[in-house]
């Protein structure tokens, strides 16, 4: 039972650089999320999908994109990465009822020099 | 005001001992109260779910909702030093799956 897989776990780039953080899960789950975490500020969500190519702005989405072409992915890139967006990035996934848990992935540290 | 607010801790109780966890929220129309459990370096982790007034036990766990006040709780009985973790308070909002996160509350069980 694989869950929900991120790659890569650590990832170090440069201010300017295109990256994609992936995020794949094998439950079938219809909501997918998308969080960085941040000393101070804890989880803060990005965006997050209701289903495939259904996706929705959450607390800071600028300067993210994501995409959901299938219901077991749901990538996230950083178009021109900043310093500010170093941190540590959660993928999350639940089923569609309202009231389920969001279970999350193992994260990707991303640096960026 | 934060949609969730914990306290941040640190939090230190010995051995053996009721660890009290602390929530509140602000919006009046949420359902779905949550406390994940995150080890330093590691992802969160669910241990609880609550969406009745009242008291909901798993094992050590305990955890309490008063919605007319607006609070969630989380009791950890025989505090074990494996306990040591930040403990994240999530609330549902009212529109879609969004949760909102309290920024954790930080546990060390002493030996």
């Amino acid at each position: 039972d694989a869950g929900i897989t991120q790659s890569p776990r650590y990832k170090i780039t440069e201010t300017g650089r295109q990256v994609t953080l992936m995020c794949h899960q094998t439950w079938s789950h219809s909501y997918m999320f998308w969080y960085r975490q941040d000393l101070g500020h804890g989880l803060r969500l990005i965006y997050y999908s209701a289903a495939a190519d259904i996706t929705d702005k959450g607390e800071v989405p600028d300067g993210y994109v994501v995409s959901r072409s299938k219901t077991e992915n749901f990538p996230l890139t950083l178009e021109s990465a900043t310093r500010s967006q170093t941190s540590v990035y959660f993928c999350a996934s639940s089923e569609g009822q309202n009231n389920q848990p969001q279970h999350f992935g193992d994260g990707t540290r991303l640096s960026i020099l | 005001q934060k949609e969730v607010e914990q306290n941040s801790g640190p939090l230190s109780v010995p051995e053996g001992a009721i660890a009290s966890l602390n929530c509140t929220y602000s919006d009046r129309g949420s359902q779905s109260f949550f406390w994940y459990r995150q080890y330093s370096g590691k992802s969160p982790e669910l241990i609880m779910s609550i969406y009745s007034n009242g008291d909901k036990e798993d094992g050590r766990f305990t955890a309490q909702l008063n919605k007319a006040s607006q609070y969630v709780s989380l009791l950890i009985r025989d505090s074990q030093p494996s306990d040591s973790a930040t403990y994240l308070c999530a609330v549902n909002g009212n529109t879609g799956n969004q949760f909102y996160f309290g920024t954790g509350t930080s546990l060390t069980v002493i030996p």
